[in-house]
């Protein structure tokens, strides 16, 4: 079945740095792509997706990037603050059946003022 | 706004005790989850749904039962708790189809001792 690795585990940037994390994964008919935010005590919450067919999408200093030759995936945060600091997890979905969200083991994101 | 609602928010149960873990929906999805997150593994599935009536197992069934007893709620029950159960416990609705947000609870803390 699908494996998704996610790196770094912990990652730590100064205010206005950029960040960037990573998943690959290794089922290339996988069809949705997303990227989830998950603040201290809280659940997570969906910060963007894409399907296959797209390769770059940016949205409000956030670039979601798909390499589909390589099965990677990547989040970067153009100008990180300290308000970005939680943990961020990738989702990815096969193309049959179920609409299960396979995840990768998250980044823990600290952002320094 | 979307809204999945967990109870109890913590719990701490005894070994070879049950516990039940309830989810409600305002949603109206079809869809609905039970994860759990461990340090190091991300999320990993449990059970899900995908209507009143039917529940199919995940990733990691074992010592896990579920009920959908109506559209809006999803219960998660261990029949026989042990340590290894000690968890973050999330659940998720959806609508069926990719490309469609999934809305996560805030998460069960869950101790077995």
């Amino acid at each position: 079945g699908e494996q998704v690795e996610q790196r770094p585990p912990h990652l730590s940037v100064r205010e206005g740095d950029s960040a960037i994390i990573i998943c690959t994964y290794t089922d290339s008919a996988t069809a949705y792509f997303s990227w989830y935010k998950q603040e201290a005590g809280a659940g997570l919450q969906l910060l963007m997706s894409v399907l296959s067919n797209v390769d770059r999408k940016e949205e409000q200093g956030l670039t979601v990037l798909l390499n589909k030759k390589d099965k990677r995936l990547s989040l970067n945060l153009t100008a990180a603050h300290p308000g970005d600091s939680a943990v961020y997890f990738c989702a990815v979905s096969p193309s049959s059946g179920s609409w299960q969200l396979i995840f990768g083991s998250g980044t823990q994101l600290t952002v320094m003022p | 706004e979307a809204a999945v609602t967990q109870s109890p928010r913590n719990k701490v149960a005894v070994t070879g005790g049950k516990v039940t873990l309830s989810c409600n929906q305002t949603n109206n999805h079809n869809n609905m989850y039970w994860y759990r997150q461990d340090t190091g593994h991300g999320l990993r599935l449990i059970h899900y749904s995908y209507g009143a009536g039917s529940t199919e197992k995940g990733d990691i069934p074992d010592g896990y039962k579920a009920s959908r007893p109506s559209q809006e709620n999803f219960s998660l029950i261990l029949e026989l708790a042990t340590p290894s159960q000690t968890s973050v416990y999330f659940c998720a609705s959806g609508d069926q189809g990719q490309n469609t947000e999934v809305f996560f609870g805030k998460g069960t803390r869950l101790t077995v001792v």
